[in-house]
């Protein structure tokens, strides 16, 4: 069974970073592109940042270029997102998903409050 | 970036009708070299995470119930329940996945009448 556990998530002032971690079972993690899609409270989905199988190449949306960094360790069937220079409008749950173009499965979510 | 546009924003429907949510992409989403439109559909109920139903514009997920249906082509497409059910009661968005950055329409509510 495919399973993906987020965590990592909180309160945290603007300006300041968090590092959310994705654990990967149930499937062979090296095979995949993997992505984090957030959503904000009461809005709908939002691709954030996806990355390649061998962590190779990473994308992200303009809104956190330079600011976010997405990777993985494929050793740990982990996915990371570190998060830095948070904005009050990156509050949000996050979910890491498998990126097959179409997301086919998604974790439970982590929420991630950037509040002063 | 592709903008999705879904509508209606919400339906309210009765046990056992049948419902149709659209979706229209700023582009088409066909791509000629495996002759696929590039449209998924996901189901989102309150407090749980989205589940997809349909990728590849019409192909159902592994599980998904065969009274949901996917269709169209090009920039036009459809989400089809057919006689819905209580547990059908969900936020349902489209996805592109054509080109990056991969975009979501804003989402319809199924609510129950």
């Amino acid at each position: 069974e495919v399973q993906l556990v987020e965590s990592g998530g909180g309160l945290v002032q603007p300006g300041r970073s968090l590092k959310l971690s994705c654990a990967a079972s149930g499937f062979t993690f090296s095979n995949y592109y993997m992505a984090w899609v957030r959503q904000a409270p009461t809005k709908g989905l939002e691709w954030v940042a996806s990355i390649t199988n061998s962590g190779g190449s990473t994308y992200y949306r303009d809104s956190v270029k330079g600011r976010f960094t997405i990777s993985r360790d494929n050793a740990k069937s982990t996915l990371y997102l570190q998060m830095d220079s948070l904005r009050s409008e990156d509050t949000a749950t996050y979910y890491c998903t498998r990126d097959g173009g179409s997301y086919d499965y998604w974790g439970q979510g982590v929420m991630v409050t950037v509040s002063s | 970036d592709i903008v999705m546009t879904q509508s209606p924003s919400s339906l309210a429907v009765s046990a056992g009708e049948t419902v149709t949510i659209n979706c229209k992409s700023s582009q088409s989403l066909f791509g000629s070299v495996r002759q696929k439109n590039y449209l998924a559909w996901y189901q989102q109920k309150p407090g749980q995470s989205p589940k997809l139903l349909i990728y590849l514009a019409s192909t159902r997920e592994s599980g998904v119930p065969d009274r949901f249906i996917g269709s169209g082509s090009g920039t036009d497409f459809t989400l089809t329940i057919s006689s819905v059910q209580a547990e059908d009661l969900a936020n349902y968005y489209c996805q592109q996945y054509y080109d990056t950055p991969y975009t979501f329409g804003a989402g319809t509510k199924l609510e129950l009448k």
